[in-house]
């Protein structure tokens, strides 16, 4: 039971490469989530789809992109990388709420540690 | 805006010390969800609990125990006869039911250290 999988764990980028980080669940959960999470800060909501073909931006948005082209997929694009991108990212999702018994809880992935030099 | 405040950045207790971590919340739906996370030093996030804004009881699972109260708007989280084990980064979270997006707002956590 693989839950929610993070592609790739580590990457190191230089200033100006982009990259997709990709997630994807096997749990056919509506809602997916993309955080970031910084020293001292918590985790932060970059971005987040309700469903298939659809997203939103969250709390820190500027530097990202992501789709959602598959239920299971949610893809987060950096199309010029910075240092201060420079993070953790984690993969959430969730079912809906009225879909199974463990509604309201969001699953993470491993996480993707990433550096931008 | 919903909000959660985790005032306590580090917490050191020796081994078998009981240790209470605090969660301070913020937010206008009267629907809402409140979690604890658990961060071990290998980095995931680990769920530990859910309560929602309705249920106020306290909850004892083993040597962890949380005691929500609306009146304080308060959801703290108690670890009974510390380990080792329970060194790791706790978040506290909170996600509003009527946003229809669920998403989670986090505190930025407490780093637990308990020594041997």
């Amino acid at each position: 039971n693989a839950g929610v999988t993070q592609t790739p764990k580590f990457r190191v980028l230089k200033t100006g490469q982009s990259m997709t980080l990709l997630c994807a669940q096997d749990m056919n959960h509506e809602y997916m989530y993309w955080y970031r999470q910084d020293p001292g800060m918590g985790l932060r909501l970059i971005h987040y789809s309700v469903g298939e073909g659809t997203t939103a931006k969250g709390e820190v948005p500027d530097g990202y992109n992501v789709s959602r082209l598959k239920k299971q997929n949610f893809l987060l694009g950096l199309e010029s990388a910075a240092p201060s991108q420079t993070s953790v990212y984690f993969c959430a999702s969730r079912p809906h709420p009225g879909q199974g018994s463990a509604k309201n809880i969001q699953y993470f992935g491993a996480g993707t540690r990433l550096s931008v030099l | 805006a919903q909000k959660v405040t985790q005032a306590q950045t580090e917490i050191s207790v020796v081994e078998k010390e009981d240790v209470t971590l605090d969660c301070v919340y913020e937010t206008r739906d009267t629907t809402y969800y409140l979690f604890w996370y658990k961060q071990p030093p290998s980095g995931e996030l680990v769920f530990l609990i859910r309560r929602n804004s309705f249920d106020e009881q306290n909850e004892i699972s083993g040597r962890y125990s949380w005691n929500f109260q609306k009146s304080t708007s308060s959801f703290n989280f108690t670890i009974t006869a510390s380990q080792v084990v329970d060194s790791a980064v706790y978040f506290c979270a909170l996600s509003e039911d009527g946003g229809s997006n669920y998403k989670l707002t986090f505190g930025k956590g407490t780093l637990l250290t308990v020594n041997p």
